[in-house]
């Protein structure tokens, strides 16, 4: 059974970093890509980042890129989300999610149950 | 910059069929853009539907499936049950790696 468990979400003040991190388990880790999607209180889902299965290739929306990196450590099954620079509009649940592929092209398959995010003084 | 579009709301009747689309602001959706199709009820995870334009996940009822129809992606429920009552996102490929979800759709089934 596929299972993504996410960790790290917290309250962060404005301008402070944050590390997720998401535990992948039932799956072969390194031969899927792997992504990250938030959904802000009350709004719709956004597409974050993604990261190719060896984790040589990494993508950002342009609503992150510059502030966040994403990365995957095949030897510990697990996917992290470095974000700095944090701004009130990051506020999120913050989902893990496996992609039916080894690039980021096909779309997610499984996801985890989301982690909060919360950026406020 | 694209816009990935999806009707604001939709009704369909119980045992009654209907069709969510998923659109481009500028251009036609091909399975070059891998549309694929989330199910999510309030306070829950979102639950994938389709992938890849026509792949049912594990476990989805056959009675969801996903196409290609004229220059949209599209999701059809056949025989839509109470249950299927939720908001439907769908999400395309765009290039470079990068991938942009519509707005969602609200069912309501009554």
């Amino acid at each position: 059974e596929v299972q993504l468990l996410e960790s790290g979400g917290n309250l962060v003040q404005p301008g402070g970093s944050l590390r997720l991190s998401c535990a992948a388990s039932g799956f072969t880790f390194s031969t899927f890509a792997m992504t990250w999607v938030r959904q802000a209180p009350g709004k719709g889902l956004e597409w974050v980042s993604g990261v190719s299965a060896s984790g040589g290739s990494a993508y950002y929306a342009d609503s992150v890129k510059g502030r966040f990196t994403i990365s995957k450590d095949n030897s510990k099954n697990t996917l992290y989300l470095q974000m700095n620079n944090l701004r009130a509009d990051d506020t999120a649940v913050y989902y893990c999610a496996k992609v039916a592929g080894s690039a980021t092209t096909r779309g997610v398959d499984y996801w985890g149950q989301g982690t909060l995010v919360t950026v406020s003084s | 910059q694209t816009v990935v579009t999806q009707e604001p709301s939709f009704s369909v009747s119980p045992g009654g069929t209907v069709t969510l689309t998923c659109g481009l602001s500028s251009g036609s959706v091909s399975t070059s853009n891998y549309p694929s199709w989330y199910q999510q009820t309030p306070g829950q995870a979102p639950r994938t539907l389709i992938y890849s334009t026509y792949t049912r996940s594990s476990g989805v009822p056959d009675r969801f499936s996903g196409s290609i129809l004229g220059n949209k992606a599209a999701l059809t429920i056949t025989g839509a049950q109470a249950e299927d009552e939720s908001d439907y996102y769908c999400v395309l490929f765009m290039g470079g790696g990068i991938s942009v979800f519509g707005g969602g759709t609200q069912l309501t089934v009554l």
